[in-house]
């Protein structure tokens, strides 16, 4: 089946521009995760989705970053008036919360964001 | 609170010999173990997981891994290492105790090279 999809794979911006980062989760799955991933950095949470539950955004660095999660299903990244700090690579993740897959993260394959 | 450790940035081994990267852990309560592996340009894949029951947990491409709660301990092994292992792995933990997070910390990876 398929698995997670992000768009785009790569996004080229200027910094002070806003971009969006699109994540598909494998159908079902209702555990919905974003990573930051930088050089030699590890993995840096940012914010969950668990269903109609409000989302934990203990992890945003600024409140430049935020993310919505229509129906469910579909997750945007948005970053606004991006900085050079912001490139990375965004990894999204889904999960299904149940005692025998229990949170066992299913990772898409990112989008690298390089900020100019 | 949980932490992860992952104290070597870099593991080097021989082609056919055995390898192991480490992890050390920390919880209040009891934790959920896992390790990922990430291959260059690409998302983390799940390797293996430790919930309960047996400490030796094994799981794809041949890896296993024990889980050693006096030394808060859960190093990756494998009896044989091939040249396709060589990539990024990444150790997390959950802690399932009371004030438990459903979010996992991911530890800085560690950068697996096996020599032909």
């Amino acid at each position: 089946g398929a698995g997670v999809s992000q768009s785009p794979s790569n996004k080229v911006t200027e910094k002070g521009k806003d971009v969006e980062l699109r994540c598909d989760p494998i159908s079902g799955h209702t555990a919905l995760y974003w990573y930051r991933q930088s050089l030699g950095q590890g993995l840096e949470f940012l914010i969950y989705f668990q269903g109609n539950s409000a989302p934990d955004k203990s992890g945003l660095p600024s409140d430049r970053f935020s993310a919505e999660r229509t129906g469910g299903s579909v997750s945007t990244l948005t970053i606004q008036r991006t900085q050079q700090e912001d490139s990375a690579v965004y990894l999204c993740a889904s999960s299904l919360r149940t005692a025998g897959e229990v949170d066992t993260q299913y990772f898409g394959p990112g989008t690298r964001l390089t900020v100019l | 609170a949980q932490s992860v450790a992952q104290p070597e940035d870099q593991v080097n081994v021989a082609e056919g010999n055995p390898l192991t990267v480490k992890c050390t852990y920390s919880v209040s309560g009891n934790p959920y173990l896992f390790w990922y592996v990430q291959y260059p340009n690409r998302g983390l894949q799940f390797l293996l997981k430790y919930i309960t029951g047996d400490n030796l947990v094994k799981g794809s491409y041949g890896f296993e891994a024990e889980f050693n709660k006096s030394q808060t301990s859960f190093h990756l092994k494998k009896p044989s290492a091939l040249v396709s292992d060589s990539a990024l792995y990444f150790c997390a933990v959950r802690d399932i105790g009371a004030g438990g997070s459903y979010i996992p910390t991911f530890g800085r990876g560690t950068s697996l090279i096996v020599h032909p």
